[in-house]
C-alpha cells in the first residue's frame, strides 16, 4: 500500500537548538517528494520539491535531502516564528496526479 | 498575482444538510484537486478536476461530488452532512503538465463544522 509515514508526531525544541524532522515512504515510481509548512488553521505553504535521491534544497534555516526511501527537513538554529506543523507528500506513478500526505510532525520552538 | 482562494472561510451546518464549498484557482491553472483534512488527521485526497472533467476521486462516499466550471474554479458539495464531516476542506491549484517543482498551491481552506 502506498504510505507516507512521518517522524516524530511531536518535537519541542529550544530557541537555536539543530534537529531532524523524518518522512518515509513507499511508493513505486516517485515522481516529487514536497515538503510543505502549514499554521493553524491555514492552507499548507509549499517549501520544497526533491525528485531523486541525493538531491538537496535549502532555504533560510531549513535543508531538505532525499535518499530512496526517506527525506529529512533539517532545521539550523530555529526560531521560534519556524514553530508550525511541518507535512511531507509524494506524487507517484499511477496515482493521477494526487498527493498522499504523512500526517505530519508538529514542530514547538521555545524562547 | 493573487494565491488560491476559497469561499465560504467558515460554514455551519445541521446533520443532514447539503454543503456548497468554493474554491477560485491561481489565474491560469486549470487543475484543482481538494482534500479533507479532519481534526488530528493527515490531508485526505477527495477529488480532481482537471479542462472541467473529474480525472481521479479519493475512498469517500458518492455524496462527495463537484464540478469545475469553464474559468476553472470548482465547487465541493456534500450531502446528508454527517458529523465526522466536519473537518477543514483545502484546495489546491497547479498549471497542468506544469513542473511539479513548484508544487501545488494551497488556499486556506472552508472551516465545516457539522452539528
Amino acid at each position: 500500500e502506498d504510505q507516507v509515514t512521518q517522524s516524530p508526531e511531536a518535537l519541542r525544541l529550544q530557541e537555536g537548538e539543530s534537529s531532524s524532522l523524518n518522512c518515509s515512504y513507499t511508493v513505486s515510481g516517485l515522481r516529487g517528494l514536497f515538503w510543505y509548512r502549514q499554521d493553524p488553521g491555514k492552507g499548507p505553504e509549499f517549501l520544497f520539491t526533491l525528485y531523486s535521491a541525493g538531491e538537496e534544497k535549502e532555504k533560510e534555516r531549513l535543508k531538505a535531502t532525499l535518499t530512496k526511501k526517506e527525506s529529512f527537513l533539517h532545521i539550523t538554529a530555529p526560531k521560534p516564528e519556524d514553530s508550525a506543523t511541518y507535512l511531507c507528500a509524494v506524487r507517484f506513478s499511477g496515482g493521477y496526479n494526487k498527493l498522499i500526505f504523512g500526517a505530519g510532525t508538529r514542530l514547538a520552538v521555545h524562547p | 498575482e493573487a494565491g488560491v482562494t476559497q469561499s465560504p472561510t467558515h460554514l455551519i451546518k445541521t446533520r443532514g444538510q447539503q454543503a456548497t464549498l468554493r474554491c477560485s484557482p491561481i489565474s491560469g491553472h486549470t487543475s484543482v484537486y481538494w482534500y479533507q483534512q479532519a481534526l488530528g488527521l493527515g490531508l485526505q485526497f477527495l477529488l480532481w478536476y482537471d479542462e472541467g472533467e473529474e480525472r481521479n476521486r479519493g475512498n469517500f462516499p458518492p455524496r462527495f461530488s463537484g464540478r469545475q466550471f469553464p474559468n476553472y474554479s470548482s465547487e465541493l458539495n456534500v450531502n446528508a452532512l454527517e458529523l465526522e464531516d466536519s473537518a477543514l476542506y483545502l484546495c489546491a491549484s497547479r498549471l497542468t503538465r506544469q513542473e511539479t517543482r513548484y508544487g501545488y498551491t494551497f488556499g486556506s481552506g472552508t472551516r465545516l463544522t457539522v452539528v
